[in-house]
């Protein structure tokens, strides 16, 4: 079964540093999408950033980065220029590109990222 | 503007009511779910419904019930909860064809509290 952890509970970092959130998962297959999803206090799920695993090149989206090592199983999040807006609980998330009849995205416990002014 | 709306966005009840949680997606997807969301908790992915097909989850208790008479539209009906119930009600929906998928789309969720 595949499994996602996020190591830290909790992260802070002063407004406008870069920081890094950690992700790691454990999986049998070779074709699979990683995310990562962020959770204000709104409760609203946002999709932050996508990678599909067969893509060696990283996905960026604008403030938003991944370092994906395939091999290691280790799929993290750089957030550049961190802005106040981005204080939220952020999930890395698992999902198979194979469609089979218990389809599901898994996710880790997440991290909550504290934003410092 | 989210393309997956639920309602209620808060919800009280007692162990003895029944009551249902409703979930409407625009997105034109194929797929939609329902995640359990509580405190220290990871998500729960409680059921799935993909191309129409429901696909069960055996740990979820038969006090939820869930429904989705179309591919639009998805009701969890829960009745004689328990106050360990009580948590976030999140309903996603995605599209799933020729066996790749697509990230999810969430709703605001349902604050459900139990009493």
């Amino acid at each position: 079964a595949q499994t996602v952890t996020q190591s830290q509970p909790e992260m802070s970092v002063q407004e406008a540093e870069t920081v890094t959130l950690s992700c790691t998962y454990d999986t049998s297959e070779s074709d699979y999408y990683l995310f990562w999803y962020k959770q204000p206090p709104s409760r609203q799920m946002i999709l932050v950033i996508r990678q599909e695993a067969y893509k060696q090149q990283n996905a960026t989206e604008n403030r938003f980065s991944v370092n994906f090592q395939k091999a290691a199983k280790s799929f993290s999040l750089k957030i550049s220029d961190s802005q106040l807006g981005d204080a939220a609980m952020y999930f890395c998330a698992y999902r198979s590109a194979r469609m089979n009849r218990d389809d599901k995205i898994i996710f880790g416990k997440g991290t909550r990222l504290h934003i410092l002014p | 503007e989210t393309g997956v709306t639920q309602t209620p966005r808060h919800l009280v009840m007692g162990m003895t009511n029944k009551k249902s949680l409703k979930c409407e997606q625009h997105l034109g997807h194929n797929a939609m779910y329902w995640y359990k969301q509580s405190a220290k908790k990871p998500l729960e992915l409680m059921f799935v419904y993909s191309l129409e097909e429901r696909v069960e989850n055996n740990s979820v208790p038969s006090r939820f019930s869930p429904e989705c008479p179309n591919s639009s539209h998805l009701f969890l009906h829960l009745h004689t909860l328990q106050p360990e119930d009580s948590a976030l009600y999140l309903c996603a929906s995605s599209q799933v064809q020729g066996g790749t998928g697509t990230e999810a789309f969430f709703g605001q969720g349902t604050r459900l509290t139990v009493v």
